[in-house]
């Protein structure tokens, strides 16, 4: 299989852990996003990187959470002191090429933080 | 960026075509329209985009209005696999911008 992979698929975490989600793109492709998802609503835009740069970051991205991707190739998503209201579908994408292009999702890291 | 709109839920019977509104507006001259699927507990899955003709794939077509302020994905014989959370962006080609903003999507319900 040769699609967006995400990793861990599900991650149940205490109050103020720290956690890391890792998505592997589609080989080749130069554009990486990350999205947030709750229940019952679309995803909502976190980050997005062209190659190892990141270019834009949403206001919902608060200072606990960082991504990277150091090589243009895997990315990571990590949320510092999580809380409950972090509890989310974290999604990942990739796309090649120009803005208009379309994007594949991987199927989704799962974080409950109790 | 620009929002597009969707009814909250559609119900449409096995075997029978469902056609699946959005309006987008505010769309851009340089705005690609998209289309996602989400079954339950799994991502988003891309189903069709256009610009301004209409289009076919295996899956679905596309409708495009002639202003463009308004698509139609066209589902011709619905079957239970297709029951899903339905979702229209749009993709603006002209800019290096990485957002597309998604609403809440059509709940599509299909009856046996």
């Amino acid at each position: 299989d040769t699609g967006v992979s995400q990793n861990p698929r599900h991650k149940i975490t205490k109050r103020g852990q720290n956690v890391t989600f890792r998505c592997d793109p589609i080989s080749e492709h130069n554009r990486l996003y990350w999205y947030r998802q709750t229940l019952g609503q679309g995803p909502e835009f976190l980050t997005y990187f062209q190659n190892e740069a990141q270019l834009e970051k949403s206001r919902l991205l608060s200072d606990r959470f960082s991504a990277e991707r150091p090589k243009g190739s895997f990315s990571t998503l990590e949320i510092q002191r999580t809380e409950q209201g972090d509890s989310a579908m974290y999604l990942c994408a990739s796309s090649f090429g120009s803005s208009g292009n379309t994007i594949y999702f991987g199927e989704g890291s799962w974080l409950t933080v109790v | 960026d620009a929002k597009t709109t969707q009814p909250n839920s559609m119900e449409s019977n096995e075997e029978e075509p469902v056609h699946l509104p959005c309006n987008h507006s505010t769309i851009s001259g340089t705005d690609y329209i998209h289309w996602y699927r989400q079954l339950p507990s799994q991502g988003p899955e891309y189903v069709i985009h256009g610009l301004t003709s209409n289009v076919n794939n295996r899956m679905a077509s596309l409708a495009i209005a002639e202003d463009r302020k308004s698509s139609t994905l066209i589902l011709h014989r619905a079957t239970l696999r297709d029951a899903a959370v339905y979702y229209c962006i749009l993709r603006d080609r002209s800019t290096n911008a990485g957002k597309s903003t998604f609403g809440d999507g059509t709940t599509l319900t299909v009856k046996p």
